[in-house]
């Protein structure tokens, strides 16, 4: 079974603020890919990242950027200096080779933003 | 435009009837998820489908059913067997054949049964 938790169930800042959104996982599998999907207020997923078991290399792609530490079952997603337009429901996911092709979601941490 | 489409935004049924949600994508992708959410919790599998005339029950998959005769489109039926119909329905579409690869989201359909 795989499991992923997001705690942070709804998170607070003012504008220009960095905020880290949480994630843990749980799975046995050696090989297995993580993922951050953004629900902005329109209702559709939009793809972040994605990051396999093998690749612990920190991620920065602009304001965002990801920790993806294996010994403590992370993968923290940080927003630098954030801006109003990024108020959403952030989604971590999980899935591995053994898993049917079954995408495992978090709750969300929904983020907002304040001017 | 490449993407995928779902129609309509909302929906509105009565209790004991059949509904179909539509999904269309012109991404030239082979896999196909359907998704519920519901309010304040992620999404769960409904039914995915890694190529034409075959698909997989998902975890919730209880209560609807799911066509793929071309691969451009995925329908979803909702039966009046679903207990508990009321939610975001939103579909996606694979890059790869597996979940391990990202997934592209339509804008999702919201679905009243009253």
């Amino acid at each position: 079974a795989q499991k992923v938790t997001q705690a942070q169930t709804e998170i607070s800042v003012v504008e220009k603020e960095d905020v880290t959104l949480d994630c843990v996982y749980e799975t046995r599998d050696t090989t297995y890919y993580l993922f951050w999907y953004k629900q902005p207020p329109s209702g559709e997923l939009v793809f972040l990242i994605r990051r396999n078991s093998f690749d612990e290399q920190n991620e920065i792609s602009g304001r965002y950027s990801w920790n993806f530490q294996k010994s403590t079952s992370s993968f923290n997603f940080t927003i630098t200096a954030s801006q109003v337009v990024d108020s959403a429901v952030y989604f971590c996911a999980l899935t591995n080779n053994n898993a049917g092709n079954m995408l495992t979601f978090g709750g969300g941490t929904r983020l907002m933003v304040k001017p | 435009d490449g993407g995928i489409t779902q129609s309509p935004k909302y929906l509105f049924r009565k209790e004991g009837q059949n509904v179909t949600l539509s999904c269309e994508q012109n991404l030239n992708h082979d896999a196909m998820y359907w998704y519920r959410q519901d309010p304040g919790q992620g999404l769960r599998l409904i039914y995915y489908s890694q190529i034409v005339n075959d698909f997989q029950k998902g975890d919730i998959a209880e209560g609807y059913s799911v066509s793929r005769e071309k691969k451009e489109s995925f329908p979803l039926t909702v039966t009046s067997a679903q207990k508990n119909p009321t939610a975001f329905y939103l579909c996606a579409s694979g890059v790869g054949a597996s979940s391990s690869y990202e997934q592209y989201f339509g804008p999702g359909t919201r679905l009243t049964v009253t």
